[in-house]
């Protein structure tokens, strides 16, 4: 089993919509989570970071995490198509490593 | 502006050849991390340092070495016994590798292609 696991699509969604992009990890002493997005051929940039049981929203973007199923969940409202890239789930386990998913591709059509 | 530095942005190897990647912060952060990502793949751990003059190996770390004398700097030496090379690799630094989930910030990357 991956440490960090992600489906690596692509999701296509319609211009407008809600894309929901999920992730589930192995280490249950896992302290912070983080999505990333990555536009092909550049670096990861932060989108947001979430430690806490619950949603944390900031603009169209909203991260939800439950430890105790080990699932976090990146949802993006009114998605537009400069949001097509892939998005890197990433978390800091026990062993204060960042341990990254390989990543949902996402499209945003027209 | 503050910000992590990579150079060169585009390097080519030959064969047993070692090459090192440069990485710069100003940030004044402890922590300091290389990544590598192969196409369409995700970042995988090469070594990553917590403080100066320390550093860990991570889950790829054979055919790489790293030091780590300032807390600017944090470069990565690709040996030859690092067979297959040609990837994508990113530089990347944190405040403090604390349980507080610090951020963790990446440089513009650095791609190594073996001619």
């Amino acid at each position: 089993q991956k440490e960090v696991e992600q489906n690596s699509g692509p999701l296509s969604v319609p211009e407008g919509a809600i894309a929901s992009l999920n992730c589930t990890y192995s280490d249950r002493g896992s302290q912070s989570f983080f999505w990333y997005r990555q536009y092909s051929g550049k670096s990861p940039e932060l989108i947001m970071f979430i430690y806490s049981n619950g949603d944390k929203e900031d603009g169209r973007f909203t991260a939800q995490l439950n430890k105790a199923s080990q699932y976090v969940s990146l949802l993006i409202r009114d998605s537009q198509p400069s949001d097509s890239a892939t998005y890197l789930c990433a978390v800091k386990g026990s062993s204060y490593k960042l341990i990254f998913g390989s990543g949902t591709r996402l499209l945003v059509r027209p | 502006d503050g910000g992590i530095t990579q150079s060169p942005k585009y390097l080519f190897r030959k064969e047993g050849q070692n090459v090192t990647l440069s990485c710069e912060q100003n940030l004044n952060h402890d922590a300091m991390y290389w990544y590598r990502q192969d196409p369409g793949q995700g970042l995988r751990l090469i070594y990553y340092s917590q403080i100066v003059n320390d550093f860990q190996k991570g889950d790829i770390a054979e055919g790489y070495s790293v030091s780590r004398e300032k807390k600017e700097s944090f470069p990565l030496t690709v040996t030859s016994a690092q067979k297959n090379p040609t990837a994508f690799y990113l530089c990347a630094s944190s405040p403090s590798d604390s349980r507080s989930g610090n951020t963790i910030y990446f440089g513009e990357g650095s791609w190594l292609t073996v001619v």
